[in-house]
């Protein structure tokens, strides 16, 4: 099995602009997370879909944070307009259905400057 | 107050001993607790679950509950340097967000030949 696939792995960009971060969870799996990690507020859940349908998003930041699930193997996180408080590393979690471990991606170390 | 909450250490021990992680949980109703283990630059593994009180082995590892003092706890038997790693402590209540964790900031652990 592949494990969670995160794309892309490292992203600079300048405040401003739009970032999106992808994940695809492992096939079969139907809960998926999204977590932020920094030194000051260690790893914040941000929202997470259940069956594809966002469950609970109490944890994104602001509207300027987004995130979709189209479908069952593609999740985005979207941020706009990036600023230099969202850099972090994003990392998307997968579960099945029948358990509670959830698996992690490698991670996107995001940098905004 | 945090939900969970975990001494940051560092926590330093000499190869061979034995290391012992603590955490704290603040809501009562919380009913699935787990250990993730995080090496530096690295995604988080899930290392060990527990859901009821005492105690729970799995080789050199051993997890601790109690509900009545709300506290959970991770024993690391014989402890190799390959065990250095930050560990982090997760809740997840018993309400219908069952499936979302809530991550203490974790313990580094360093373990010295």
């Amino acid at each position: 099995d592949a494990g969670v696939i995160q794309s892309p792995r490292h992203e600079v960009t300048e405040m401003g602009q739009e970032v999106t971060l992808r994940c695809k969870p492992i096939s079969g799996h139907n809960s998926l997370f999204w977590y932020r990690q920094t030194m000051m507020r260690g790893l914040e859940l941000l929202i997470y879909f259940n069956n594809n349908v966002p469950i609970d998003d109490s944890g994104m930041p602001e509207d300027r944070f987004s995130a979709k699930m189209p479908n069952a193997s593609f999740s985005t996180l979207k941020i706009q307009p990036s600023e230099p408080r969202d850099s972090a590393v994003y990392f998307c979690a997968s579960r099945p259905g029948t358990g509670v471990e959830q698996y992690f991606g490698p991670g996107t170390r995001l940098t905004v400057t | 107050q945090k939900e969970v909450e975990q001494n940051s250490g560092p926590l330093s021990v000499p190869e061979g001993a034995i290391a012992s992680l603590n955490c704290t949980y603040s809501d009562r109703v919380s009913q699935s607790f787990f250990w993730y283990r995080q090496y530096s630059g690295k995604s988080p593994e899930l290392i060990m679950s527990i859901y009821s009180n005492g105690d729970k082995e799995d080789g050199r590892f051993t997890a601790q509950l109690n509900k009545a003092s709300q506290y959970v706890s991770l024993l690391i038997r014989d402890s190799q340097p390959s065990d250095s790693a930050t560990y982090l402590c997760a809740v997840n209540k018993g309400n219908t967000n069952a499936g979302k964790s809530t991550f203490g900031d974790g313990t580094t652990l360093t373990v010295k030949p």
